[in-house]
């Protein structure tokens, strides 16, 4: 299975100001995901990051507001820019392995707050 | 278009009772895949169990089941004897680009097992 690290844990952060999400993993991926949970909601797909292209993203998000960043296999970022309270969320990576593709592991998620 | 829907937004039950989470889905394609995580207080995700639309046959680990039926596209989650532990939010989850691609997830279930 895959191991994911994503960094900020959490963060409290000023509206206006920008956020910028890591995620690492411990192996060769081709396949990167961000995820959103607003509170007390179910997870929605912000958008697919591959090595190499550009990130392909979902109806209602756009790039520049959740610019993403895919330099190599194993490491993805995902920012929030010009953030609003309405951006307070759970930020979940997902990847899907290339050893198996029995599952999608996810981190542990980015829990932000905007005030 | 695809579709997951978990009925239950919220169940409690005491402890050691037996406890089934509803999911029904929705998809055009015939091959799909069908998870379940579990999300704790914590809120990172949990896998619990990936299906693909081919194999039906029922899936039991310890305490936990699994009843897959094609004939009423559900996916239903069952946990025997539950305990205060099994307390969290559980999804359910559709992935249509087989394997671990992106993820359609339900709304969730919020279970409290009361001691």
């Amino acid at each position: 299975s895959a191991v994911i690290s994503q960094k900020p844990s959490r963060d409290i952060c000023q509206r206006g100001t920008s956020l910028t999400i890591q995620c690492q993993v411990d192996s060769q991926v081709t396949m990167m995901f961000w995820y959103r949970q607003q509170p007390g909601q179910s997870l929605t797909l912000i958008a697919t990051a591959n090595q190499g292209s550009e990130a392909t993203y979902e109806s209602g998000f756009v790039i520049d507001k959740f610019p993403i960043s895919r330099p190599n296999l194993t490491f993805s970022t995902l920012t929030v820019s010009n953030m609003s309270p309405e951006d307070s969320s759970i930020y979940l990576c997902s990847v899907e392995a290339r050893i198996s593709d029995t599952e999608a592991f996810f981190g542990q998620g980015t829990r932000l707050t905007v005030v | 278009a695809q579709k997951v829907t978990q009925a239950q937004t919220e169940i409690s039950v005491v402890e050691k009772e037996d406890v089934t989470l509803d999911c029904v889905y929705e998809t055009r394609d015939t091959t799909y895949y069908l998870f379940w995580y579990k999300q704790p207080p914590s809120g990172e995700l949990v896998f619990l169990i990936r299906r693909n639309s081919f194999d039906e046959q029922n899936e039991i680990s310890g305490r936990y089941s699994w009843n897959f039926q094609k004939s009423t596209s559900s996916f239903n989650f069952t946990i025997t004897a539950s305990q205060v532990v099994d307390s969290a939010v559980y999804f359910c989850a559709l992935s249509e680009a087989g394997g671990a691609q992106k993820l359609v997830f339900g709304q969730g279930t919020r279970l409290t097992i009361n001691p």
